[in-house]
């Protein structure tokens, strides 16, 4: 079935460290992919998105590239900030836009 | 900048009262969605709706209910709250991109 996995937290980075957090996913169709914030006592918030393969979506020093061959969509930021610590979801939908399959979330904690 | 908003932010009661989370969009979405959310963090779809009248089920099994009368509004009824309903309750909705929208949430605990 279709799913999404990301790499499991806690994520405890020092301030201006280069942040990735994994991704990847399985799907019978053509996918759009995401990555939300969830920042403490809040609900999500689209980070990025990508829709076809080879697409990069970027937001706030935040990069992510639709990788098809590998089913991967891996989240990058060169230089994190203590304001960057949150909680990041992986997620997907089919072309029918129906349904959102999200990943577990990944806890990053940046420390100054 | 999405207007999605839910009501109340935070409500602690007592065991076996009746409770009503409120959802309501500004946007014309036609999808809206609630999810649990877990203290592990995993979101979990509890129940959605694709347009007016209609509601569904989603994969985690739930005792609450809801309803779907005007476009804008979602909102999510327990009949007899219990301790195993404490969680964090999100709404989100989508329209013709692909893209959910979420509210803050509400965190419901129930003693």
């Amino acid at each position: 079935g279709d799913s999404v996995t990301q790499m499991e937290g806690p994520v405890t980075l020092s301030e201006e460290a280069f942040l990735t957090i994994n991704c990847t996913y399985t799907a019978t169709g053509y996918p759009s992919l995401f990555w939300y914030v969830q920042y403490p006592g809040e609900g999500l918030q689209l980070l990025l998105k990508a829709t076809k393969a080879d697409d990069k979506g970027s937001n706030k020093g935040f990069e992510a590239t639709y990788r098809k061959e590998t089913t991967s969509f891996h989240l990058e930021k060169g230089s994190v900030q203590v304001s960057d610590s949150a909680v990041y979801f992986c997620a997907l939908i089919l072309y029918n836009f129906n349904k959102f399959y999200f990943g577990s979330g990944t806890k990053l904690n940046v420390k100054p | 900048e999405a207007d999605i908003y839910q009501t109340p932010r935070y409500l602690v009661i007592g065991t076996g009262k009746k409770i009503t989370l409120e959802c309501s969009q500004t946007m014309g979405h036609d999808k809206m969605y609630w999810y649990q959310q877990d203290p592990g963090m995993e979101l979990h779809l509890i129940h959605y709706s694709y347009g007016v009248n209609s509601t569904e089920k989603g994969d985690l099994s739930s005792e609450s209910t809801v309803s779907r009368i005007r476009t804008e509004h979602f909102p999510l009824t327990l009949e007899s709250a219990r301790p195993s309903h404490t969680s964090q309750y999100l709404c989100a909705s989508s329209g013709r991109t692909d893209t959910q929208y979420f509210g803050p949430g509400t965190r419901l605990t129930v003693l």
